[in-house]
């Protein structure tokens, strides 16, 4: 059980263009979902967090109006990469919990290259 | 945004070995550690979790223990295996989301 599924495992765009990657929990309700960022080597940086029909709460830094989350069923969010550039290359990978219970459940992440 | 202190960044272990991988935390509010797992180009898998009213907990070849006054938690891998090669983060919950270490890699030589 708790099952974490993204789309896609890995996307190339074009700088300039944008790119949506989707996460689903495939066996839970997700009431709760996170996205992070995670650059090689390095630890997981919490972008956002979303709650089911809610606009989603950014961490400091982080571009709202360029890293757009919907969290608009309990079982889907997704995150759109608005005018990609090549910084923005990373893995991105969310996570999700339902109710009140600790254990946060990653996806398998989405290697994004922005050429 | 880092709030968990971990260390060593790597560590390179004989099979059959102990694996030690060290977490600090500052905030007295964190109430859930967990210990991740992560292989290359795969999300992380969470391997143990313990709450701070509990100083160690055990599952299978992987204990966690916990210092509560010191502020510390540790992760323990009896029996080191080269399946266990990977990174290793370590984690704790201050309200709904998760704060990360930076991360350890564990390399298990045969």
């Amino acid at each position: 059980g708790a099952v974490v599924s993204q789309h896609p495992s890995w996307v190339i765009c074009k700088s300039g263009t944008s790119v949506k990657i989707e996460c689903r929990s495939l066996d839970f309700q997700a009431t709760t979902m996170f996205w992070y960022r995670q650059f090689p080597k390095q630890s997981l940086m919490l972008m956002a967090t979303s709650n089911e029909g809610s606009k989603a709460t950014y961490e400091q830094g982080v571009e709202k109006d360029k890293f757009l989350i919907n969290h608009a069923s309990l079982t889907l969010s997704t995150l759109t990469v608005t005018s990609a550039h090549p910084e923005d290359s990373s893995f991105y990978i969310c996570s999700a919990k339902t109710g009140t219970i600790y254990e946060q459940y990653f996806g398998p992440g989405t290697r994004l290259t922005v050429t | 945004q880092q709030q968990v202190k971990q260390s060593p960044q790597s560590l390179i272990v004989q099979k059959g070995g102990i694996s030690i991988i060290n977490c600090a935390y500052e905030n007295t509010a964190f109430d859930y550690f967990p210990w991740y797992q992560q292989f290359p180009g795969k999300g992380p898998a969470l391997l143990i979790a313990i709450r701070p009213d509990v100083s160690e907990k055990k599952e299978g070849r992987f204990t966690i223990s916990f210092n509560k006054s010191a502020k510390q938690f540790s992760l323990h891998i009896m029996d080191s295996q080269p399946g266990d090669s990977a990174t290793y983060f370590c984690a704790a919950r201050p309200n709904n989301d998760m704060r990360f270490g930076a991360g350890t890699r564990l390399t298990v030589k045969p």
